[in-house]
């Protein structure tokens, strides 16, 4: 069974500094990650999509994949209270099927 | 544009009841998905449209039906409510199934 796994912290960092949120997969073929980031009751909304080796970034977020480790990683650089939410990782394999982490819950404290 | 609506916003129905949730999107994507999401559980998906024309199970499809009624629109039925369908229901879209998924704002189901 294909599987996203993310700690479910949470993961508490002060006001401006580095969170850093991990992901791992188990699907070799997966061909396509994405980062989303839910709010309590609300929907989840895209931060970043990333389909190749390497760094991606986008202002304060930095997305990286490593397909050889199966490991995909968020950084957001000087962290606000209003990033405090859950943050989920999400793969497609080739068939497209999306599979969705648990989620790490986020806490920046001021 | 206002992306991906769904209705109701909220819902409770009784044990045996049916209901349609009903999920649309003006972003002219091809792929179509609704998926639950239950405390501890994540999102799961229940199933997706590929293209208009076509829908396909994932992973919890039993005690749901869908339908495709063109390329905006994909409505997902209940036909005999339970309990265990408790969740939150998300829909969502992607211009096609290779790519990033944008997402409602969700139907909140309570069944007693």
């Amino acid at each position: 069974q294909k599987e996203v796994e993310q700690n479910s912290g949470p993961l508490s960092v002060p006001e401006g500094a580095i969170a850093s949120l991990n992901c791992t997969y188990s699907d070799r073929g997966s061909q396509s990650f994405f980062w989303y980031r839910q709010y309590s009751g609300k929907s989840p909304e895209l931060i970043m999509s990333i389909y190749s080796n390497g760094d991606k970034e986008d202002g304060r977020f930095t997305a990286q994949l490593n397909k050889a480790s199966q490991y995909v990683s968020l950084l957001i650089r000087d962290s606000q209270p209003s990033d405090s939410a859950t943050y989920l990782c999400a793969s497609k394999e080739r068939s497209y099927i999306p599979t969705f982490g648990r989620g790490t819950s986020l806490i920046v404290h001021p | 544009n206002a992306g991906v609506t769904q209705t109701p916003k909220f819902q409770v129905l009784k044990t045996g009841q049916s209901m349609t949730l009903q999920c649309a999107q003006d972003m002219n994507h091809n792929s179509m998905y609704w998926y639950r999401q239950d405390p501890g559980m994540g999102l799961r998906l229940i199933y997706y449209s590929a293209s208009e024309g076509t829908t396909d199970k994932g992973e919890v499809p039993n005690g749901y039906n869908v339908s495709r009624l063109n390329k905006r629109e994909f409505s997902l039925r209940l036909e005999s409510a339970a309990p265990s369908q408790t969740s939150v229901y998300f829909c969502a879209s992607s211009v096609d199934r290779a790519y990033e998924q944008y997402f409602g704002p969700g139907t909140r189901l309570t069944v007693t």
